[in-house]
């Protein structure tokens, strides 16, 4: 139980282009879930906390009009870089838990590689 | 604002040895630390967690301990094998919320 789905695994475009990335609960329902940045060699580093039915808090630093978050429904979050730089390109990883019955673990999708040319 | 310290940064054991990975925190109410593996090009993986009512938890190979006096939490694992190698990282949950906090990571390197 408890898998996530990341789609797509790799994006290749041209700089200037948007990108939307999808982030589905396959099992289980998440209220929350949650969208990192990953460079090589370095550890996870939170973006934003996808609500479900509301607004997307961000971690200080990265512009929400920048990384689009829509939390649409209970088993599904999309971010969407918009006007993608080359600086932009990185390993963007989502996930979520199942939060009812106290602390739960995050489960993360396979990760997205963005390039960006 | 909350900090995650993981040491070491890299770590090279021979084949049937133990490795040992440790980790700080600041934040003196978070309650939940999880570990995860993530190898080149993967997902992170959680392979054990433990919470703030335990001193210790033990999954066969893998063991967690942890002292919150000290805000410290620590990764053991035993008879390592080649297939354990891959990088480490230790997370702490943010009280109050559902955001975890992650270390720097740690390269394992089991060598046969």
């Amino acid at each position: 139980g408890a898998v996530v789905s990341q789609h797509p695994s790799r994006v290749i475009c041209k700089s200037g282009t948007s990108v939307k990335i999808e982030c589905r609960s396959l099992d289980f329902q998440a209220t929350t879930m949650f969208w990192y940045r990953q460079f090589p060699k370095q550890s996870l580093m939170l973006m934003a906390t996808s609500n479900e039915g509301s607004k997307a808090t961000y971690e200080q630093g990265v512009e929400k009009d920048k990384f689009l978050i829509n939390h649409a429904s209970l088993t599904l979050s999309t971010l969407t870089v918009t006007s993608a730089h080359p600086e932009d390109s990185s390993f963007y990883i989502c996930s979520a838990s199942v939060e009812q019955g106290g602390n739960q673990p995050q489960h993360f999708g396979d990760g997205t590689r963005l390039s960006i040319l | 604002g909350e900090n995650v310290e993981q040491h070491p940064s890299t770590l090279s054991v021979q084949e049937g040895d133990s490795a040992v990975i440790k980790c700080t925190y600041s934040d003196s109410a978070s309650n939940y630390f999880p570990w995860y593996k993530q190898e080149l090009g993967k997902r992170p993986q959680l392979i054990i967690d433990i919470r703030s009512n335990v001193g210790e938890k033990k999954d066969q190979r893998i063991a967690v301990t942890l002292n919150k006096t000290a805000k410290h939490f620590s990764l053991h694992i035993t008879e390592t094998q080649p297939e354990d190698s891959a990088v480490y990282f230790c997370a702490a949950r943010v009280s109050g919320t559902y955001k975890y906090i992650f270390g720097t990571g740690t390269r394992l390197k089991v060598l046969a």
